[in-house]
C-alpha cells in the first residue's frame, strides 16, 4: 500500500529549540510538497520540489524555515528557532508529476511550540 | 485572549439525500481543480479533480462541475454516508501545464459536511 510517510506525527517543543519533519513519498514520485494547516490560514503552501530540486519556496518563512531534499527518499522541514506562532499541522505530499493532477498527502506532522 | 479562526461553512445532511458543496476561485487562469476530503486526525485525500476545459466530470458517488463564467466549483455528493462526513477542500492550480508551478495547489478555506444517520 504505497503512502507517504511523515516523521514524527506529534511534535511539542521548548521556543528556540531545532524542529526538524521528516516525509518519505512514494517511491517513484518526482514532485514534493510541504504544506501548514492552522486554524487561522487553512492549508498553505511552504516548499515545492521537482526532481529534488526546490521549484518554489515562497511561502516559506526564510529566515527560520528550510526545506531540503536529501534523495529521493527523504524530504525535511526544518525550523530554527521554532516560534510558539510555528504551532500547527505541517503535511507533506507527493504526486508523480506532469499530467497527473493527484497529489497524496502524509498523515502530518502536529508541532506544537511552547 | 481569544483567538480567532476560520469560520468554515457548514453543511448538514441526512443519510441518503445527496449534497452539494460550492467554492469559489480567483484565477481565471488556473489549470485544473481538484476536491480533496479531509476527516479528523489525517491528511487531506484526493477525491476528484476537473481540468479547465472541461464542465462537468463524474467519479463514484461524486460529480463535479465546473463554471468558468462565474468561477465557480461544485461537488455533488450522491446518496450521502455518514462515512462522507469530512471537510472538504477545493483547490486550484494557477500554474500552466509545463511550468513550474505544474503541481502547486491553493486551497480554499474548506467546508464541514455532517451527515446524520
Amino acid at each position: 500500500d504505497a503512502r507517504v510517510t511523515q516523521t514524527p506525527r506529534h511534535k511539542v517543543t521548548e521556543m528556540g529549540q531545532e524542529v526538524t519533519m521528516r516525509c518519505q513519498p512514494i517511491l517513484g514520485h518526482n514532485t514534493v510538497f510541504w504544506y501548514r494547516q492552522t486554524m487561522m490560514q487553512g492549508l498553505e503552501l511552504l516548499a515545492y520540489f521537482r526532481n529534488r530540486a526546490p521549484l518554489d519556496d515562497s511561502g516559506m518563512p526564510k529566515d527560520r524555515f528550510s526545506a531540503e531534499m536529501p534523495d529521493a527518499t527523504l524530504a525535511t522541514l526544518k525550523i530554527q528557532p521554532s516560534e510558539p506562532r510555528d504551532s500547527a499541522v505541517y503535511f507533506c505530499a507527493s504526486g508523480s508529476g506532469q499530467g497527473n493532477t493527484e497529489a497524496f498527502f502524509g498523515q502530518g506532522t502536529r508541532l506544537t511550540v511552547v | 485572549g481569544e483567538s480567532v479562526g476560520l469560520h468554515l461553512p457548514t453543511l448538514s445532511v441526512q443519510e441518503g439525500d445527496n449534497s452539494i458543496i460550492n467554492c469559489a476561485y480567483s484565477n481565471s487562469a488556473s489549470d485544473y481543480f481538484i476536491w480533496y476530503k479531509q476527516e479528523s486526525g489525517k491528511g487531506p485525500q484526493f477525491i476528484i479533480d476537473i481540468r479547465s476545459n472541461m464542465d462537468k466530470r463524474q467519479g463514484q458517488r461524486v460529480t463535479v462541475l465546473l463554471n468558468k463564467t462565474v468561477k465557480h466549483l461544485s461537488l455533488q455528493i450522491a446518496a450521502t454516508q455518514p462515512g462522507d462526513s469530512a471537510v472538504y477542500f477545493c483547490a486550484e492550480n494557477r500554474g500552466g501545464a509545463g511550468g513550474t508551478s505544474y503541481g502547486k495547489l491553493t486551497f480554499g478555506q474548506g467546508t464541514i459536511l455532517t451527515v446524520h444517520p
